[in-house]
């Protein structure tokens, strides 16, 4: 049964400060995603990770994955406060759409 | 990406009744998922909706609370049966249009009284 771990939970951060979300999975995926969710919001779709040793940015964002260790990781630059809101990975059981996610981590920057 | 529209987006029902959820997808998917988002927690996929056939449940979801239809190819519904408080939740339907990403659409806000 896949299961993911996600850590920080709650992440505080200065903006301009750099940090690292991480994304732990227990069982063979080929595919992992992260999402952002703003309160009350769904959610938005960020990166999608297909291969091991995937590297992908957007902004601030940078989202890598090692399949063999089972690790995604999701890099924080210089954060601003628009990053505030909750950052979900979500790998996706192997060779289906069916994702499992993680517990999320919420993000709050402050000035 | 994908228009994905769902319908309510918030309702606050009695317990005992039930509430049918609609997702609309503005192009043809083969597979859609529900998955439900309980208070303050992460996401939990609740079934597979294949047109043409029946639903497939997670472990932990059974049709009789959670019966789904797949009618075509764009469209899907979810009805929570005989609810309780603890099926509060947001639900929310995925699907992916080609491409690689999976899209969520905007939710339906439950609360059960």
């Amino acid at each position: 049964e896949l299961k993911v771990e996600q850590n920080p939970l709650f992440l505080s951060m200065q903006e301009g400060k750099n940090y690292t979300i991480y994304c732990n999975y227990s069982t063979t995926s080929d595919r992992l995603y992260w999402y952002r969710q703003d309160p009350g919001k769904s959610l938005e779709s960020l990166f999608v990770l297909l291969s091991n040793g995937a590297v992908k940015q957007e902004g601030r964002l940078m989202a890598s994955l090692d399949t063999k260790a089972r690790l995604s990781t999701l890099h924080i630059t210089a954060a601003v406060h628009d990053l505030s809101a909750t950052y979900f990975c979500a790998p996706r059981r192997y060779n289906t759409d069916k994702l499992i996610f993680g517990t999320g981590t919420r993000l709050q920057v402050f000035p | 990406s994908a228009v994905i529209s769902q319908k309510p987006s918030r309702d606050i029902c009695q317990r005992g009744t039930s509430l049918t959820i609609q997702c609309q997808v503005d192009s043809q998917v083969t597979m859609m998922f529900w998955y439900r988002q309980q208070p303050g927690q992460s996401l939990t996929l609740i079934a597979t909706a294949n047109q043409g056939s029946e639903a497939t449940y997670e472990s932990g979801f059974v049709i009789d609370k959670f019966p789904i239809s797949r009618p075509n190819l764009t469209f899907s519904t979810l009805t929570v049966s005989n609810m309780s408080p603890e099926d509060s939740s947001i639900y929310l339907c995925s699907v992916r249009t080609g491409g690689e990403k999976l899209f969520f659409g905007s939710g339906t806000q439950l609360s059960v009284l």
